[in-house]
């Protein structure tokens, strides 16, 4: 079975602090997702990444950056957390191939106080 | 840009029932379109697959189906049970980039 792991399913966290989010994945997929997801505006996409060291932005990448030093780890880092930013974090996989089947980790519920 | 629109935004039915529910999609040149279930506090979990040559996917008591032309896809769900209460959302991919786009999902609460 494919599998998407985020490592921390609930945190807290203060306003201000550093916050680290970890997917990884053992699929051997080139591309990963940062997504959030809200109340009443469904998924948005934070960042994205299509190969170790790459990333690029999605829709909502202010306040968040992201590292993929190996293929198989994507970090969603919160460099001085905000409350505006509680909200779940999903992390996604995909391969580079044509089927483009988008799987999911069980999600991060980041309470910032 | 893709709009994905999921109506209605809440369903309640009777355990046993057949339903279906509906995506629709404004730009049609789609890569393929996923069907997802998420569980309350879960992530999501891929239900269905279709790939833009494909008309229609079968799971079990679940079917997908897909109109390009029209920009729409339904997921129907037969026999439905009360283990099938959660939300359902679609997703259409658009590029090689795999960049997909969601709807807000469909709320199903099957009643025993």
């Amino acid at each position: 079975d494919v599998k998407v792991t985020q490592s921390s399913r609930y945190l807290v966290k203060r306003t201000g602090e550093k916050v680290f989010l970890e997917c990884v994945q053992d699929m051997d997929h080139e591309n990963m997702f940062w997504y959030r997801q809200d109340p009443g505006l469904g998924l948005r996409l934070i960042y994205f990444s299509y190969d170790v060291k790459m990333k690029e932005k999605g829709d909502i990448p202010e306040g968040y950056s992201v590292s993929r030093e190996k293929k198989e780890r994507f970090s969603l880092i919160l460099e001085s957390a905000s409350t505006n930013q509680t909200s779940m974090y999903l992390c996604a996989s995909t391969s580079g191939d044509d089927t483009g089947e988008l799987f999911f980790g069980e999600g991060s519920r980041l309470t910032v106080l | 840009k893709q709009e994905v629109t999921q109506i209605p935004a809440a369903l309640s039915v009777p355990e046993g029932e057949n339903l279906v529910l509906n995506c629709s999609f404004t730009d049609s040149a789609i890569y393929n379109l996923q069907w997802f279930r998420q569980d309350p506090g879960k992530g999501l979990t891929s239900l269905l697959l279709i790939q833009s040559s494909q008309r229609e996917q079968t799971s079990g008591r679940l079917n997908a189906s897909l109109d390009k032309s029209s920009g729409r896809s339904t997921l129907y769900i037969a026999a439905s049970q009360p283990g099938d209460s959660a939300t359902y959302l679609c997703a259409a991919c658009c590029n090689a980039g795999n960049m997909l786009t969601f709807g807000g999902g469909t709320r199903l609460m099957v009643k025993p």
